[in-house]
C-alpha cells in the first residue's frame, strides 16, 4: 500500500498570511502514460464530510477559491493557501488515487494564530 | 445538484452487523463508482472499498475482506454498505462518496456520514 505522510501535523497561521501543507507518498503517484499525478486534497471542517479541493495534484475544483493551490510531482506535494481566511480553519488531507487501496495522509490541522 | 443522503445513526453490540444506505440524486447513478470511507472518532480517513457502477462488482480494501459487503439498487439509486462481526474499533462515521468524473479513485461528492457505534 502507498503510505501518505503529511507535515506538519498542525499549523497556526495569521490571517492574511500564507499556509503551506506538505504531503509525501511512499512511492511515485505520477502515471507516466499521461504525465498526471494521482493526488487529491480535501478540506474537512468539524462535523462535516470532507470537501474535495484539488485533484491531479493541481487542478482546483469548481467553486474553490483561487487562494488554494496545489503543486508537486512524483512523491512530494504541497497545498498552499496564499492568504489565510477565517473560514479556512479545518483539517486538510491529501489522498493518492494511483491505485487501490486509496490512501490518505493523517491530516494537518490548520488554525489561526 | 448532486446529493448523497445517508441513513441515520446506528448502535450495535459487538459481533452484530450494520447496513448503511446512501441515496443518490442529481446525477445518473449508474454513471459513477460509489466508494465507502470511514473515520473513527478524532482520527483520519480510511478507504473501505468501491462498487462498480456498471457491473456492480465490488472491490474491497484487504483490511475489510470477508466482513464488508457493498451492494446497490439502481431502481432507487441507492448504495449499501454492510459490515459484519462488528468490534468496538469499528465505531466510526461511515461516508459514501461518489467517484470523481475524470478518473477513478478520488471523491467529488460525499454523504453527510452515518455514525455507527459499537458498544456492549
Amino acid at each position: 500500500d502507498i503510505v501518505m505522510t503529511q507535515s506538519p501535523e498542525s499549523l497556526a497561521v495569521s490571517l492574511g498570511e500564507r499556509a503551506t501543507i506538505n504531503c509525501k507518498s511512499s512511492q511515485s503517484v505520477l502515471y507516466s502514460s499521461n504525465n498526471k499525478n494521482y493526488l487529491a486534497w480535501y478540506q474537512q471542517k468539524p462535523g462535516q464530510p470532507p470537501k474535495l479541493l484539488i485533484h491531479w495534484a493541481s487542478t482546483r475544483e469548481s467553486g474553490v477559491p483561487d487562494r488554494f493551490s496545489g503543486s508537486g510531482s512524483g512523491t512530494d506535494f504541497t497545498l498552499t493557501i496564499s492568504s489565510l481566511q477565517a473560514e479556512d480553519v479545518a483539517v486538510y488531507y491529501c489522498q493518492q488515487f494511483y491505485g487501490p487501496p486509496f490512501t490518505f495522509g493523517q491530516g494537518t490541522k490548520l488554525e489561526i494564530k | 445538484q448532486v446529493q448523497l443522503v445517508q441513513s441515520g445513526a446506528e448502535v450495535r453490540k459487538p459481533g452484530a452487523s450494520v447496513k448503511v444506505s446512501c441515496k443518490a440524486s442529481g446525477y445518473t447513478f449508474t454513471g459513477y463508482y460509489m466508494h465507502w470511507v470511514r473515520q473513527a472518532p478524532g482520527q483520519g480517513l480510511e478507504w473501505m472499498g468501491w462498487i462498480n457502477h456498471k457491473s456492480a462488482v465490488p472491490n474491497y480494501a484487504q483490511k475489510f475482506q470477508g466482513r464488508v459487503t457493498m451492494t446497490r439498487d439502481t431502481s432507487i439509486s441507492t448504495a449499501y454498505m454492510e459490515l459484519s462481526s462488528l468490534r468496538s474499533d469499528d465505531t466510526a462515521v461511515y461516508y459514501c462518496a461518489r467517484d470523481g468524473p475524470t478518473t477513478g479513485g478520488y471523491f467529488d461528492y460525499w454523504g453527510q456520514g452515518t455514525l455507527v457505534t459499537v458498544s456492549s
